[in-house]
């Protein structure tokens, strides 16, 4: 079975400071693993995804994330935080080949001013 | 420019009433998914739909079902409504059979059973 754990319930950052937001993961083959971001009140947007490929991707708004096979990682990174990045992200995952995508619990990202 | 819409938005119900959440995607996607948001929960999948008249039971299916009559829409049908089924949903769809593809969400529909 795949799962994906998000350690992190809240992370606080500084506007300026660099982020991160932690993902791990757990299939039995290769991993598919998505990035999303949640504003109040609205749908997930997606921001990055990891299919194959160069281990660091580069998505929307600055995002980036580090594909890590021998941690089972695949954290979300910005060099510099920015107030609007305050919102709800999750992280996904399936295993390669068809089975249906698996959310973290999601972890509330706030950027003091 | 295509979208995915859900409606109503918001929507109060009795327990034990049968309710349908519409879902109306206009990026001609043949994969729709129906996800429930729950604090402590995050997403879980409770239906999908990888094409016309083919539906799948998700890992929180009892006491929901759908149907897909063509690509556009997966309405959400909950048959006797629970307090437990409180709760926001979402709709999603995304294109081709790969798994790499990500998905489109909807504005989503909060539901509360009274």
């Amino acid at each position: 079975a795949q799962s994906v754990a998000q350690p992190e319930d809240q992370v606080n950052v500084a506007e300026g400071n660099p982020l991160t937001v932690k993902c791990t993961y757990s299939v039995s083959g290769n991993p598919y693993l998505f990035w999303y971001v949640q504003y109040p009140n609205r749908g997930l947007q997606f921001l990055l995804k990891y299919i194959t490929g160069d281990n660091l991707v580069k998505g929307s708004y600055g995002f980036e994330a580090e594909f890590n096979k021998s941690q089972t990682s695949f954290h979300l990174k910005k060099p510099s935080a920015l107030v609007s990045d305050s919102a709800l992200y999750f992280c996904a995952v399936r295993d390669g080949g068809y089975s249906t995508l698996t959310f973290g619990k999601g972890t509330m990202l706030l950027v003091s001013p | 420019d295509a979208e995915i819409t859900q409606s109503p938005r918001h929507k109060i119900t009795e327990t034990g009433r049968q309710v349908t959440l519409a879902c109306h995607q206009t990026w001609n996607h043949n994969n729709m998914f129906w996800y429930r948001q729950d604090l402590g929960h995050g997403l879980r999948l409770i239906h999908y739909s990888y094409g016309v008249q083919d539906t799948n039971k998700g890992e929180v299916s009892d006491g929901y079902s759908v149907s897909r009559s063509n690509t556009e829409d997966l309405p959400l049908t909950l048959e006797s409504a629970a307090s437990s089924q409180t709760s926001v949903y979402f709709c999603a769809s995304s294109e081709g059979r790969t798994g790499s593809s990500e998905q489109y969400f909807g504005p989503g529909t909060r539901l509360t059973v009274t």
